[in-house]
């Protein structure tokens, strides 16, 4: 299994400039996340999916939007990129099975917005 | 709203000796799942150790224990016998009812040779 892989690794955006961060899971889990880690600090969600077609908003949604046509993926998508959305972005996802909480993490995107 | 709280920015240890990495919480569930996630330089996020809020008895794995005392909303984390290659962050983390996780902002740990 690959397990969660992320595309790109690194990117550099212009303000303004739109791009999708693909993120995709090999391992039929239900529960997919995203989220940004700016420098020295936690995660903070963004978007999350329970499901194919089942999305809701984290605690920072502003700013980008996610689809989830299938299971295997769920793309999180920046609109008119700001500086503000300089972060490293993780997408994580979860079997949701009883007991099966555990979140496995994709290796991260580092997107620069200047 | 639940909040997931890490008072220690930072924290130093030797090599071989024992650390603790406090983590509080607020919460009005009575169910939820905690947990300690490993951050190293490589920024892949790793799983330390999980506690189910049900379960009375802290979990184990290896050199890395919890205490998990439910009524103080409370969940640390302690490190024994430690080595060079635990040094990195580490984020406490609440999993709700609602299927959303949130992360506490991390603690660096640095281990000293």
């Amino acid at each position: 299994n690959a397990g969660v892989t992320q595309t790109p690794k690194f990117r550099i955006l212009k303000i303004g400039q739109s791009m999708t961060l693909q993120c995709a899971q090999d391992m039929n889990h239900n529960y997919m996340y995203w989220y940004r880690q700016d420098p020295g600090m936690g995660l903070k969600l963004i978007y999350y999916s329970v499901g194919a077609g089942i999305t809701d908003k984290g605690e920072v949604p502003n700013g980008y939007n996610v689809s989830r046509s299938t299971t295997e993926d769920f793309p999180l998508r920046l609109e008119l990129a700001a500086p503000s959305q300089t972060s490293v972005y993780f997408c994580a996802s979860t079997p949701g099975l009883a007991g099966e909480w555990e979140q496995y993490f994709g290796p991260g995107t580092r997107l620069t917005v200047t | 709203a639940q909040t997931v709280t890490q008072s220690q920015p930072e924290m130093s240890v030797q090599e071989a000796e024992t650390v603790t990495l406090s983590c509080t919480y607020d919460t009005s569930e009575s169910d939820y799942y905690l947990f300690w996630y490993k951050q190293p330089p490589s920024r892949q996020m790793i799983l330390v150790i999980r506690q189910e809020a049900y379960k009375q008895q802290n979990a184990t794995e290896n050199r890395f224990s919890v205490n998990f005392q439910k009524a103080a909303k409370s969940f640390s984390l302690k490190i024994s016998d430690s080595q060079l290659g635990d040094a990195a962050m580490y984020f406490c983390a609440y999993l709700s009812g609602t299927y959303k996780y949130i992360f506490g902002t991390g603690t660096r740990l640095k281990v000293l040779a």
